[in-house]
């Protein structure tokens, strides 16, 4: 019975190159959310997504942040041209429709060169 | 402007003992709240939940107390165990099905042996 899975675990990038992470939900998950860790920090929501459907994106930066949940595949958070600003952890999380909680995955570090 | 506050960045008890973490909130539509324990490189992990209908809900050695006039909740664990140290972070939502969490900064605890 797999949890959240995300990968990479780890992602180096350069500034300016794009950054792709990726989550599959937990098996009978309909419902994807993505967050963001500064350092020392708590965990900050971005976007809330259901398959093909973006519901809540109010908290994705304006720019370069996109993410999608396509009918087949996992949910995909891409950051375009990133920037130093941009290192953190991002947490994916996922949770069947209803009164059950979000359950999350390890998440990945991004590092801005 | 931070709705979800947790005022202790750390706390230290013995093993054996209670621990008591506290959270205060600020928007009164919140109804459902969480705590969630993260470790060092994981994701976080679901503890326990909270409706604003109830004042309180026990799992085990885990308790989660609200006071919705005073828009307080804490986390108690009794006993405190060593591997209860972690980092645990108080989260609230409006509403428990498809709904953004808006996650406290978090408080250390650390168990000694």
């Amino acid at each position: 019975n797999a949890g959240v899975m995300q990968n990479p675990r780890h992602l180096v990038r350069r500034r300016g190159q794009e950054a792709r992470l990726r989550c599959s939900p937990m098996k009978g998950h309909s419902h994807v959310y993505w967050y963001r860790q500064l350092p020392e920090e708590g965990l900050k929501f971005m976007v809330y997504l259901q398959k093909e459907n973006i519901i809540d994106e109010s908290g994705m930066p304006k720019e370069r942040f996109s993410a999608e949940f396509p009918k087949e595949g996992p949910s995909i958070l891409r950051i375009q041209q990133v920037v130093r600003g941009d290192s953190a952890a991002y947490f994916c999380a996922s949770s069947t429709a209803g009164n059950q909680p979000q359950h999350f995955g390890d998440g990945t570090r991004l590092s801005i060169l | 402007d931070q709705q979800v506050k947790q005022n202790s960045p750390s706390l230290s008890v013995q093993e054996g003992r209670i621990s008591i973490l506290n959270c205060d909130y600020t928007n009164s539509m919140f109804d459902y709240f969480l705590w969630y324990k993260k470790y060092p490189a994981e994701g976080p992990t679901f503890l326990i939940s909270i409706s604003s209908i109830k004042d309180k809900n026990e799992d085990g050695r885990f308790t989660v107390f609200l006071n919705k006039s005073a828009k307080h909740l804490s986390l108690h664990i009794v006993p405190s165990q060593p591997g209860d140290s972690a980092v645990y972070f108080c989260a609230a939502s409006v509403g428990t099905s498809g709904s953004r969490l808006t996650f406290g900064e978090g408080t250390q605890l650390t168990v000694n042996p």
